[in-house]
């Protein structure tokens, strides 16, 4: 089975503090994707990627960046988290296309 | 812009009845759809998907049902069991699109 991990389920941070949130693949995925959720408004694509070193803006890029150092590993960054920004992340992952894709539990961040 | 969106927020079931969740989506080049069902705590899980040369799918106790001319797509359960309930997510896509464009998603309650 596929395994999409993110490294944490909870995080709570301060407004201006730098954050990150780690998201990790078992099987060998090319595609990565990093999506914030909010009731009623769905999954919204931040950020995605191809491959190593490769990124792609999404829908809501603003305040995020990402890393992708290895195949495996996607990470994402929030440069100097407001409030705004407090949300569920979804990290998900697929092999040759963009369809199916598997995700991980998510991370609930709040900012205060 | 264009958007896939969902009739209804919430939908509640008795447990053994059928049921039937539905989508709409406005993007009329989009040739591609997906459903995923989202469980607390959980990520999104793929659960069927269908193409645009189709009309009906079927899997395991779901059917989805793709009516072009109105730009409408539905899930249909079978006998709804407790473990059916979670958030169900509609999603589009262009075969040479590289983003997929989730729907608010419908909270899915089956009562016992």
């Amino acid at each position: 089975d596929v395994k999409v991990t993110q490294s944490s389920r909870y995080l709570v941070k301060r407004t201006g503090e730098k954050v990150f949130l780690e998201c990790v693949q078992d099987m060998d995925h090319e595609n990565m994707f990093w999506y914030r959720q909010d009731p009623g408004l769905g999954l919204r694509l931040i950020y995605f990627s191809y491959d190593v070193k490769m990124k792609e803006k999404g829908d809501i890029p603003e305040g995020y960046s990402v890393s992708r150092e290895k195949k495996e590993r996607f990470s994402l960054i929030l440069e100097s988290a407001s409030t705004n920004q407090t949300s569920m992340y979804l990290c998900a992952s697929s092999f040759a296309t963009v369809y199916e894709q598997y995700f991980g539990p998510g991370t609930r961040l709040t900012v205060t | 812009g264009e958007s896939v969106g969902l009739h209804l927020p919430t939908l509640s079931v008795q447990e053994g009845d059928n049921s039937i969740i539905n989508c709409a989506y406005s993007n009329s080049a989009s040739d591609y759809f997906i459903w995923y069902k989202q469980e607390s705590g959980k990520g999104p899980q793929f659960i069927i998907d269908i193409r645009s040369n189709m009309d009906k799918r079927q899997g395991q106790r779901v059917t989805v049902l793709l009516n072009k001319t109105v730009k409408h797509l539905s899930l249909q359960i079978a006998a709804t069991q407790p473990g059916d309930s979670a958030v169900y997510f509609c999603a589009e896509t262009e075969t040479s699109y590289d983003k997929v464009i989730f729907g608010p998603g419908t909270s899915l309650s089956v009562i016992p």
